[in-house]
């Protein structure tokens, strides 16, 4: 059974700092793999999709990395603002159309 | 275009009380997920579908039912509830399985 980790559970961060949050797991057989954000009270929204051929994905100030043969991804953010507070959530698709979700970092950027 | 809605938003259940829970999508997906989030634990899979007239089990199945009649429509049902089942349950739907998934607001159930 797939397993996914995310650490830390919770970071605490100055404005405008670079920072990397981390998703590992325990399965390398993905077939792709989504960070997400979530605010409080409120449903998921998707923020990169990286397929299990692709290394990588970036949107705006964000960038997700993917090592599948040492069951990594990373998601950095660069230049962190109060708005980016929130939890951020990794999930990992297998190959049998099911997902499996850490219990996400949640981030505090303070002004 | 609306999304992802589901209905109701918030609901108190009594012990072994039965309910559904109906998720609706307008963009024509054919992907349609049932999660249930518990704190600390992350999201698990309940209950998914591939298209219209399917569905399939996914991570925690027990003590719950799916129906897909429609192809917008994504029906969870809990037959007997038990103080197990209090969580916040999300759906989700994707055009398919390589696609972002697009997420509704959440049910936040009760049961006592």
């Amino acid at each position: 059974k797939q397993e996914v980790t995310q650490i830390p559970a919770a970071l605490s961060v100055p404005e405008g700092e670079n920072l990397v949050l981390n998703c590992s797991f325990t399965d390398s057989a993905i077939y792709n793999l989504q960070w997400f954000r979530q605010d409080p009270g409120k449903g998921l929204t998707s923020l990169l999709l990286i397929q299990s051929s692709q290394r990588e994905q970036t949107s705006g100030r964000l960038n997700a990395s993917l090592d599948k043969s040492s069951g990594r991804s990373t998601l950095y953010i660069a230049a962190s603002q109060p708005g980016d507070s929130a939890t951020y959530l990794c999930a990992v698709g297998d190959n049998f159309n099911k997902f499996y979700f850490g219990s996400g970092t949640k981030l505090n950027v303070k002004p | 275009n609306a999304g992802v809605t589901q209905t109701p938003k918030f609901r108190v259940l009594k012990t072994g009380q039965s309910m559904t829970l109906l998720c609706a999508q307008d963009m024509n997906h054919e992907y349609m997920y049932w999660y249930r989030q518990d704190p600390g634990m992350g999201l698990r899979l309940i209950h998914y579908s591939v298209g219209e007239g399917t569905t399939a089990k996914g991570e925690v199945p027990d003590g719950y039912n799916v129906s897909r009649l429609k192809k917008q429509n994504f029906l969870l049902g809990l037959e007997s509830a038990a103080p197990s089942q209090t969580s916040v349950y999300f759906c989700a739907s994707s055009h398919n399985f390589v696609d972002t998934q697009y997420f509704g607001p959440g049910t936040r159930l009760t049961v006592l």
